[in-house]
């Protein structure tokens, strides 16, 4: 089955640091991929989508100065959130579209923490 | 702008009961997914939703789709205590899932 993976699955760091979060398709190849990020008790909110070799889109209140997304290949797309700060804090959700079927398949997530 | 409803938000249930869970959507769109959250975790598919009339059944749950309403159910029959979780429903537009709120199932003994 289609799989996509997180790195890392969690990520404590300190205010005004950046961190990197990457999501792979394992065994399929992804044009496009989705960022979420997710708060307690709340729904999934879409950040962006990653397109291979061009710039990602970004949903409307989202900063992409802050949120710097990066498809460089058909398998991996990576989110790095800049000075991060404590509100920065959520559960982000990767997902990949297989070019080939057009479905999508959602990774683990990754849970950041700012202190 | 699409909008996608779920209601109820919250439901506890009782071992054995029966329940469904509603799904509404204002445009048109091609399909429509119900996945299911566990906490701390991240989405498990259930179902995809393709044309007007589709039920689809695995277990306990029953999901069905009305493209002319709208509209979306996942019924739970006889509902047991490992189903509790949340529960989203979400619609394809352009290629983007939009997410409903999201209900909470709580099964109790």
């Amino acid at each position: 089955g289609a799989v996509v993976s997180q790195h890392p699955s969690w990520v404590i760091c300190k205010s005004g640091t950046s961190v990197k979060i990457e999501c792979r398709s394992l065994d399929f190849q992804a044009t496009t991929m989705f960022w979420y990020r997710q708060f307690p008790k709340q729904s999934l909110m879409l950040m962006a989508t990653s397109n291979e070799g061009s710039k990602a889109t970004y949903e409307q209140g989202v900063e992409k100065d802050k949120f710097l997304i990066n498809h460089a290949s058909l398998t991996l797309s990576t989110l790095t959130v800049t000075s991060a700060h404590p509100e920065d804090s959520s559960f982000y959700i990767c997902s990949a579209r297989d070019r080939a079927s057009y479905e999508q398949y959602f990774g683990p997530g990754t849970r950041l923490t700012v202190t | 702008e699409l909008k996608v409803e779920q209601n109820p938000l919250f439901l506890s249930m009782q071992e054995g009961k029966n329940y469904t869970i509603y799904c509404n959507y204002s445009t048109t769109s091609d399909r429509l997914y119900w996945y299911r959250q566990d906490p701390g975790k991240s989405l498990e598919s259930l179902f995809v939703l393709l044309s007007n009339g589709a039920v689809k059944q695995e277990g306990r749950l029953m999901a069905s789709l009305d493209t002319k309403a709208r509209l979306s159910t996942l019924h739970i029959t006889a509902a047991v205590h490992d189903l509790s979780a949340t529960y989203f429903c979400a619609v394809n537009q352009g290629g983007k899932l939009i997410f409903g709120q999201g209900t909470e199932l709580s099964v109790k003994p």
